[in-house]
């Protein structure tokens, strides 16, 4: 069965420092993958998405995902964060039916 | 934002009794899903449904039940409320189910069972 990892679970900045959240999944054939993203005390809204093509994707509010499909991840970038990214980032991958396989989720603090 | 609408937003319940949520969608979308959200656990799936009458379970789905009569319409039973159930509860919906489609969510049920 598929499954998605996310290394880290929660992760503190100052604003403008990098940003890089960690996906790994775990099949090797055709994927596509997600980002989506809750702000508190909200619901998931879709960051950015790859289905083929480019492996550099880009998404919303400056986000950016590189898919290395020989290191099976696909993780999340953003150059300088700011005080309003502070958010809990799921990876997903969506399996036959559209049903999703959900990371652990990442929770960033980014501190003024 | 996707037409969704969750209800309740908000339920605290004793252990035993049933509890249902409901999940309404006004874009007519074919596939609706419930989702459940424990921290360290990201989403995991309940069930879900690919058309009026045809659903199916999910990774989680012992507990639970679904009905979905109507389209736009997604019900989730507890047919005897848990501790463990103790939750957010998401609603998404998807336009084709296919692993290249966006599933948009809804704004969630925080359920407390005591």
């Amino acid at each position: 069965a598929q499954s998605v990892s996310q290394h880290n679970h929660h992760v503190i900045l100052s604003e403008a420092a990098s940003l890089e959240l960690g996906c790994n999944y775990s099949y090797g054939g055709t994927v596509n993958l997600f980002w989506y993203v809750q702000y508190p005390g909200q619901h998931l809204q879709l960051l950015l998405k790859y289905f083929s093509g480019d492996p550099l994707v880009k998404g919303i509010k400056g986000f950016e995902a590189e898919f290395i499909k020989s290191k099976f991840s696909f993780n999340l970038r953003k150059p300088s964060v700011q005080w309003s990214d502070t958010a809990e980032y799921f990876c997903a991958v969506p399996n036959q039916g559209g049903k999703l396989i959900f990371g652990q989720g990442t929770e960033l603090s980014v501190k003024p | 934002d996707a037409g969704i609408t969750q209800s309740p937003r908000h339920k605290v319940t004793e252990t035993g009794t049933p509890v249902t949520l409901r999940c309404h969608q006004t874009e007519n979308h074919r596939y609706m899903y419930w989702y459940r959200q424990d921290p360290g656990h990201g989403l995991r799936l309940i069930h879900y449904s690919y058309g009026v009458k045809d659903t199916d379970k999910g990774e989680v789905s012992d507990g639970y039940s679904v009905s979905r009569s109507k389209t736009e319409d997604f019900l989730l039973t507890l047919e005897s409320a848990t501790s463990s159930q103790t939750s957010v509860y998401f609603c998404a919906i998807s336009e084709r189910g296919s692993p290249n489609t966006e599933a948009f969510f809804g704004q969630g049920t925080r359920l407390t069972v005591v």
